[in-house]
């Protein structure tokens, strides 16, 4: 398995309250993606970077924000929490070298509860 | 963006039994890509094929491509309990300069291995 890690696993909290997914990896990956997925349906890209000090939204129109100061670190934060924004999130890098041909390594994601 | 779309969405055999799961999409790709997801948990790299590859094995798992009719098909052979998971395929976006690192994932299909 890959060395990319995410916290929490599990997240039950009220409706306005700000929010921050942590994902981090070990791998040295230049390249970084969060993905939204609700249950048994498909992933939808939300975020990605590709390096320190960049981000882009994905095709999914999201209203997290995320950051990308670290190369290992890449946090989503969700200012003020809906019903709608419950789902699971996941968190995924994959290696520096052109192309696309590289697989990416995912987390286990946060399975996160607006009440 | 495309999107792969596999078929069946569900699939339940008997173990020692293949499974075969299909992928479809619909525009030019560099690479299509299968990953396994089991319950609660991210995505693994199951299986990468290239453009210009048409068959591709990895232990028990055997991919084919074929671009003219923009498919793929994930065969398992010998199933066993433990291949119980969701299987998606995800296509990269050809020639879409920036964006080129990107996956996208088509719904899955449900694989029940029954002991």
């Amino acid at each position: 398995e890959a060395d990319i890690y995410q916290t929490p696993r599990y997240l039950v909290i009220g409706t306005g309250k700000k929010i921050t997914l942590e994902c981090s990896q070990t791998m040295g990956h230049d390249k970084m993606y969060w993905y939204q997925q609700d249950p048994g349906m498909e992933l939808h890209l939300i975020h990605y970077s590709y390096g320190v000090n960049s981000t882009e939204k994905g095709d999914l129109s999201s209203e997290s924000t995320v950051s990308r100061i670290r190369t290992e670190h890449f946090p989503l934060t969700l200012e003020s929490a809906r019903p709608s924004h419950t789902s699971q999130y996941l968190c995924a890098s994959s290696e520096n070298e052109r192309g696309s041909y590289q697989p990416q390594h995912f987390g286990d994601g946060t399975r996160l509860s607006i009440l | 963006s495309q999107q792969g779309e596999e078929d069946p969405q569900a699939l339940s055999i008997q173990e020692g039994e293949n499974a075969t799961m299909n992928c479809s999409y619909k525009t030019s790709i560099n690479n299509l890509q299968w990953y396994r997801q089991n319950s609660g948990r991210g995505l693994v790299h199951l299986i990468l094929i290239r453009s210009n590859e048409r068959e591709k094995h990895s232990g028990r798992l055997r991919v084919t491509l074929d671009t003219s009719k923009k498919s793929s098909s994930l065969l398992i052979t010998a199933s066993r309990a433990a291949d119980t998971a969701s299987y998606f395929c995800a296509t990269d976006d050809y020639g879409s300069g920036a964006g080129s690192y990107q996956l996208t994932f088509g719904k899955g299909t449900k694989l029940s291995v029954i002991p």
